[in-house]
């Protein structure tokens, strides 16, 4: 099966613009995440959608950033307009169902965006 | 607020050496515990995971991990670790029960192995 792909691999904007980063989850998985990772920090969880509902968007960072999965198949997230504090490694990560119930979670290889 | 700490940021190993890399996380409640590793170039993937039963869990690769409930710890192990073990490794909770969906990882340990 293919797997998490994330498009694109690399960004590189000013401070001010707008950057839209893109998700396909496995086909078939209704659960899919958004991550970041800030310069060799943690890697954060922004947000859990389940098929098109948000279902916890508690470390979304602040309203400059704006996830959509409509059709609750692949998934945007926008950041506009980017500030420096940005930057990072943004991952997405797909699951049939909820991690805690012990479906596996599955990642992508990620979108590093720096903001200059 | 939850939180995982991985005490080491950057091991280095000569290959046969055994590994055992730190973490903690603090939630008194019911956890699942995880191991994620991400080799240069790849995705994040599962290495082991627990959430009930014997706390000593055996993963893929040869490495292990035990989770002590009374020190909030569920460290890493190899016995033996290879080139091919170079990767950063990240422990990850989801405190509560089987409805949670939120899981937190820890800031990684970069693990280098010398030929």
């Amino acid at each position: 099966e293919a797997g998490v792909t994330q498009f694109p691999s690399h960004s590189v904007i000013e401070k001010g613009q707008t950057v839209t980063l893109r998700c396909d989850p496995i086909s078939g998985h209704d659960n899919l995440y958004w991550y970041r990772r800030v310069m060799g920090k943690e890697i954060k969880f922004l947000l859990h959608f389940v098929k098109e509902s948000k279902q916890d968007e508690s470390g979304m960072p602040n309203n400059r950033f704006l996830a959509e999965r409509t059709g609750g198949t692949y998934s945007t997230l926008k950041v506009q307009p980017a500030e420096l504090e940005d930057s990072g490694v943004y991952f997405c990560a797909s699951s049939q169902a909820r991690p805690g119930s012990g479906s596996p979670l599955h990642f992508g290889n990620g979108t590093r965006l720096t903001v200059t | 607020a939850q939180s995982v700490s991985q005490h080491n940021h950057h091991v280095i190993l000569s290959e046969a050496a055994s590994l055992e890399l730190g973490c903690n996380y603090s939630y008194g409640g019911t956890v699942n515990l995880f191991w994620y590793v991400q080799y240069p170039g790849q995705h994040l993937q599962l290495l082991l995971k627990y959430f009930s039963g014997d706390p000593l869990v055996k993963g893929i690769k040869g490495f292990e991990a035990e989770f002590i409930k009374s020190k909030f710890s569920f460290n890493l192990r190899k016995p033996s670790v290879q080139w091919s073990d170079t990767a950063e490794y990240f422990c990850a909770v989801i405190p509560g029960y089987s409805s949670a969906s939120k899981i937190i990882f820890g800031s990684g340990t970069r693990l280098s192995i010398r030929p």
